[in-house]
């Protein structure tokens, strides 16, 4: 199984849509959770770091299930702006290694 | 705002010629790894570093590579005699205190 597992994609959704990126992780004893995005050629960009409680900074909201070992982000009312390729990424523990999921493509039409 | 920096952005090379990849992560962060990034492929660890010396390391850094931190704020990777498939992205990055990880804008390799 692979360690952290991601949506294929593509998504192509028109602007205002809402979508949902889906990630599973295989290391049950994992830490610390994100989500990245990265624009074609780019580097990955901190978008946000997820919490047990979950949490939500404007349009994004991001949820985390330990117990399933499920890690979820949505994002309202997309714009142009927001596409993009989203990765999840997952560190065992502070200064082990990040494992990044493949990412999964959004592309926001007009 | 704080950022790690990489030089070069791009670096053409001969396949069994040397390379060195630079990073200036950011001053106060504590880890610091390089990830390879193969065109249409996912971002992978290489090596991470702290307390000038080698953390942990992936099986694909083989003695091929090797990093060192030579003068306290540079951060650099060396890749020997290198071959057609380490053509790729080569990102650094940093965390401090946060668990937060930071990457540099990357140095394309490409090697001919």
């Amino acid at each position: 199984r692979k360690e952290v597992e991601q949506d294929p994609g593509p998504f192509n959704v028109p602007e205002g849509a809402t979508v949902a990126f889906n990630c599973t992780y295989s290391n049950s004893a994992s830490q610390s959770f994100f989500w990245y995005r990265q624009d074609c050629r780019k580097e990955p960009k901190l978008l946000m770091s997820v919490y047990s409680s979950g949490n939500e900074d404007g349009r994004f909201t991001a949820q985390l299930n330990r117990a399933s070992q499920y890690i979820s982000l949505l994002i309202r009312d997309s714009k142009l702006s927001d596409s993009a390729t989203y990765l999840c990424v997952v560190n065992p523990n502070y200064g082990q290694n990040f494992v990044f999921g493949p990412g999964t493509r959004l592309s926001v039409l007009p | 705002e704080p950022e790690v920096t990489q030089t070069p952005s791009h670096q053409v090379t001969q396949m069994g010629q040397e390379v060195i990849l630079r990073c200036v992560p950011i001053s106060n962060h504590l880890y610091f790894y390089w990830y390879r990034q193969i065109l249409g492929q996912k971002v992978e660890f290489l090596v991470s570093f702290y307390n000038n010396e080698i953390s942990e390391k992936s099986e694909i850094f083989d003695d091929q590579f090797s990093v060192e931190r030579p003068d306290g704020s540079n951060f650099t990777l060396k890749i020997r005699s290198t071959k057609l498939e380490d053509s790729a992205m080569y990102f650094c990055a940093s965390i401090g205190s946060s668990y937060e990880q930071y990457f540099g804008p990357g140095t394309r390799l490409t090697v001919t």
